[in-house]
């Protein structure tokens, strides 16, 4: 089964519109943590958001946020007031602190973002 | 300021040369990892280590092998290179806690 899924494969925005990237993750373990990165055109993964299981408050990091909905295993990103650099490719990922392996930490397939001037 | 460097960032190379990706981190972490990924499309593991002289496949198949002589370096060799292999290898590091990778820039190899 998927760990990660993001159903949306691509999303358009107006610029200085909000956009929320969906995300639903699949565990049994009571601790994890929630991830999205961020990969510009140029290739690199940028670290965006973390979200712990056991915080009890959305993460917030300036305009990215963090909804999430532990009942519901979802942990979508909301990108407000959106920007022309914001047209990447955004990932989703979870890590498990139980994992003996050293992988684990699970990416989604990805959304391409598209900000539209 | 970036703490894990990948060289080259990009590479064109002929058929059947050998060639080494190198990946070096700064940050004292033991986990280091190696990523496939095609243009667009979601990250493949294909290797990992726990630390020195740890290495392990990761869920992917590939040709390439891995070395971890140094904490802090992990390059990854292809013996004989062919178009097949032409994708981008992103690195990174972790540290043995709940928090996320540290990705290098990512080489883009191109085997002609």
């Amino acid at each position: 089964a998927q760990k990660i899924t993001q159903t949306q494969p691509g999303m358009f925005v107006q610029e200085k519109e909000a956009v929320t990237l969906d995300c639903t993750y699949d565990t049994s373990d009571q601790s994890y943590g929630l991830f999205w990165y961020k990969q510009p055109s140029s290739g690199e993964m940028i670290f965006l958001i973390y979200q712990g299981s056991y915080d009890e408050q959305n993460a917030t990091e300036g305009r990215y946020s963090l909804n999430f909905q532990k009942a519901r295993k979802s942990a979508n990103l909301v990108i407000s007031a959106s920007q022309l650099g914001d047209s990447a490719m955004y990932f989703c990922a979870m890590r498990e602190v139980y994992q003996t392996g050293a992988n684990n930490l699970f990416f989604g397939t990805g959304t391409r973002l598209t900000v539209i001037p | 300021e970036a703490d894990i460097y990948q060289t080259p960032r990009y590479l064109v190379i002929g058929t059947g040369k050998k060639i080494t990706l190198e990946c070096s981190q700064t940050m004292g972490h033991d986990k280091m990892y190696w990523y496939q990924q095609d243009p667009g499309m979601e990250l493949h593991l294909i290797h990992y280590s726990y630390g020195v002289n740890s290495t392990e496949k990761g869920d992917l198949s590939s040709e390439s092998t891995v070395s971890r002589i140094r904490t802090e370096h992990f390059p990854l060799t292809l013996e004989s290179a062919r178009p097949s292999h032409t994708s981008q290898y992103l690195c990174a590091s972790s540290e043995y806690t709940l928090y996320g990778y540290t990705f290098g820039s990512g080489t883009r190899l191109t085997v002609v």
